[in-house]
């Protein structure tokens, strides 16, 4: 089984509609990280958090919140989905903050 | 400012040519990381190497080797007698302390395609 998950794979939306992008992880790392990436471009950092209690914002946090449940999970949503959101969704995790990402298969979203 | 520089969007090579891919970084911290990650077509990210900066000493792995070069600020990639697996989009990152504590910041990727 893979160690970072992500739920759904793909999804299609409409504008203005509220959704959520869920992440798993078995490694039992405390560090969980959100990005996006858009063609041609690479990762983003969205959010960030160290632990439970510790949630940071990334570079380009507008429109989107998260949710860190537990330790092993972490979830990023959307308010209010807008086309420009269309993009590829990555979910990572480290052990610590100099250790190395370990990457969940991605999320394809896709907002009409 | 772009923190990763990977100045080649697209490369494409013969099967069993050498290439290498380049990666220059830019940071003021005297501690920080430095990785490579591999993209092929199916879309997830495979981490491939991950250097610390007080280690200059060049990596092979197989087919693939890394030159870390502090005094440029270079990290390239080579893949000796590349295949056609070897297909796929390569990222370079650096990892700081800054504002987001040792997030990564990415490269834009090359474009490799090895065809037979």
């Amino acid at each position: 089984d893979a160690d970072v998950t992500q739920t759904p794979r793909n999804r299609i939306t409409k504008t203005g509609k509220r959704i959520m992008l869920e992440c798993s992880q078995t490694k039992g790392h405390d560090r969980m990280y959100w990005y996006r990436q858009d063609p041609g471009l690479g990762l983003q950092l969205i959010y960030y958090s160290f632990d439970v209690k510790d949630i940071n914002k990334g570079e380009i946090s507008d429109g989107y919140s998260v949710s860190r449940q537990a330790q092993a999970k972490f979830s990023l949503s959307l308010e209010s989905a807008i086309p420009n959101q269309t993009a590829l969704y990555f979910c990572a995790t480290s052990a610590g903050p100099r250790e190395t990402q370990y990457f969940g298969p991605g999320t394809r979203l896709l907002v009409l | 400012a772009q923190k990763v520089t990977q100045a080649q969007t697209e490369i494409s090579v013969v099967e069993k040519e050498d290439v290498t891919l380049d990666c220059v970084y830019e940071t003021r911290d005297t501690t920080y990381y430095l990785f490579w990650y591999k993209q092929p077509p199916s879309g997830e990210l495979v981490f491939l190497i991950r250097r610390n900066s007080f280690d200059e000493q060049n990596e092979i792995s197989g087919r693939y080797s890394w030159n870390f070069q502090k005094s440029t600020s270079s990290f390239n990639f080579t893949i000796t007698a590349s295949q056609v697996v070897d297909s796929a989009v390569y990222f370079c990152a650096l990892s700081e302390r800054g504002d987001s504590g040792y997030a990564l910041n990415f490269g834009k990727g090359t474009s490799l395609l090895v065809t037979p």
